[in-house]
Order: C-alpha cells, then structure tokens, then sequence
C-alpha cells in the first residue's frame, strides 16, 4: 500500500505535549518527513530523517518511528504551533511519495 | 537562498489545457541533489503530489492520477514546468512547486509560494 494515515484533528493545552502519528507500510523501509502548513500559506518542513531539525525549527519539534507508525511530537506546544502537519515518504516502490491527509493541531 | 516562484494563469476554462512555469534562483536546477517537483492542493483539502523531475529530464508520477500531467524542464532558464491537458473543476487548486533534496534528506524542503488556478467557465 502506497497510504499514509493521520488523524485529522488532535488538540493540545498550551505547553503540553502533543505527538501526531502517520501510518503506512512504506514507513517500515523509509522515514517520514512532516510538514506544518497555517492558513494561506505554503507548507513548511520541520521534520526529516531519523529526528533532524532545519535551520531554524524549534528543538520542541521531534519526530521517531516505530513499525509502521511515524510520530512528531510538540514539546511545550505554543499557541503559534496550531497549524496542518502533514506527514509524508516514499511510496513502498521507491520512486514516488506520498502524502498523508494531514492533522489539524489545536492550541487550547 | 534558493527561492522557488510558480507562474501561470490564474483561471482557466473546462477542456483547456493548463501551463505552469516554476522559476529556480539563487541555485542551479542542474544539481543531482534534487527532484523539481508540482504538488497541488484543492480548497480546504490535503496536499497531493503530481510528480517530479530530475535535471536530466528523468521524470516520476502519482500513479493515482490519470495520465493528463506532463513535467519538463528547461536548464537555460533554470525553470521547470507542469502541463495539465483537459481541465475539469476537480483541478481547481493551489498548485506548489517545491525541491525534493535526495539523500539523507529526502524531503521537500524549499517550497514556492503557491499560485492558485481556477477551472471554471
């Protein structure tokens, strides 16, 4: 199966932690990569690799994996990290990707 | 920095054809560190990959979309393009250009900004 599975919407307490996971079998061969999208506004990466960071990503933004279950996790979520993470990897052919549907993150 | 700027029109008619330009700065589209790649995004929807394409004209798509999408690209302008033949209102969108860096990275990690096309009479 080429699918990435998110759940669409997880809500959080300002300064807790949150984690938002994705699932599908090309996770077992390839790592995910997660990106946060607010409202009319292009995606941004915040997660590659096994846990890697870009320039200028919070380090309250990890990601892990397990199986067939990547996971990002918000450490400390703030009000500004409420926003669509989408995850995403190769399919299980190798030579194209995959999306997930994408999770709403509520701040509360 | 490299900086990724789609280009194209705005609104097209049902059965056109749609043509959209992706213009690289700041870096060369001849690296082989990197897959050129068109995603799109239909209002208050997810994001969904087109495809993708090497400098040397190599090319990969979503196998769930119909045939109707052709990637190219044209190394003098450090541009690459998506064009998309028979247009329905399914594929009123915003559509991205963005990088796909290879090897331990493997994630898109340079977007554009977006340009949002309209199918409609």
């Amino acid at each position: 199966s080429s699918e990435l599975t998110q759940d669409p919407a997880v809500s959080v307490a300002l300064g807790q932690t949150v984690r938002i996971t994705c699932q599908g079998d090309s996770l077992r061969i390839y790592y995910a990569s997660w990106y946060q999208q607010k409202p009319g506004q292009a995606p941004v990466l915040v997660i590659y690799g096994k846990n890697n960071r870009p320039s200028g990503i919070p380090d309250r933004f990890s990601g892990s994996s397990s199986g067939n279950t990547a996971s990002l996790t918000i450490t400390g979520a703030q009000a500004e990290d409420e926003a669509v993470y989408y995850c995403n990897s190769r399919a299980s052919n190798g030579n194209q990707v995959v999306f997930g549907g994408g999770t709403r993150l509520t701040v509360l | 920095q490299v900086q990724l700027q789609e280009s194209g029109p705005g609104l097209v008619k049902p059965s056109q054809t749609l043509s959209l330009t992706c213009t690289v700065s700041g870096g060369s589209i001849s690296s082989g560190d990197y897959y050129w790649s068109w995603i799109r995004q239909p209002p208050g929807r997810g994001l969904e990959w087109i495809g993708y394409i090497y400098y040397s004209g190599n090319t990969y798509y979503n196998p769930s979309l119909k045939s109707r999408f052709t990637i190219s690209v044209d190394t003098s302008k450090n541009q690459f393009s998506l064009r998309l033949t028979s247009v329905t209102a399914a594929d009123t969108a915003v559509y991205y250009c963005a990088r796909r860096t290879l090897g331990q990275r493997d994630a898109f990690d340079i977007w554009g900004q977006g340009t949002m096309v309209t199918v409609s009479s």
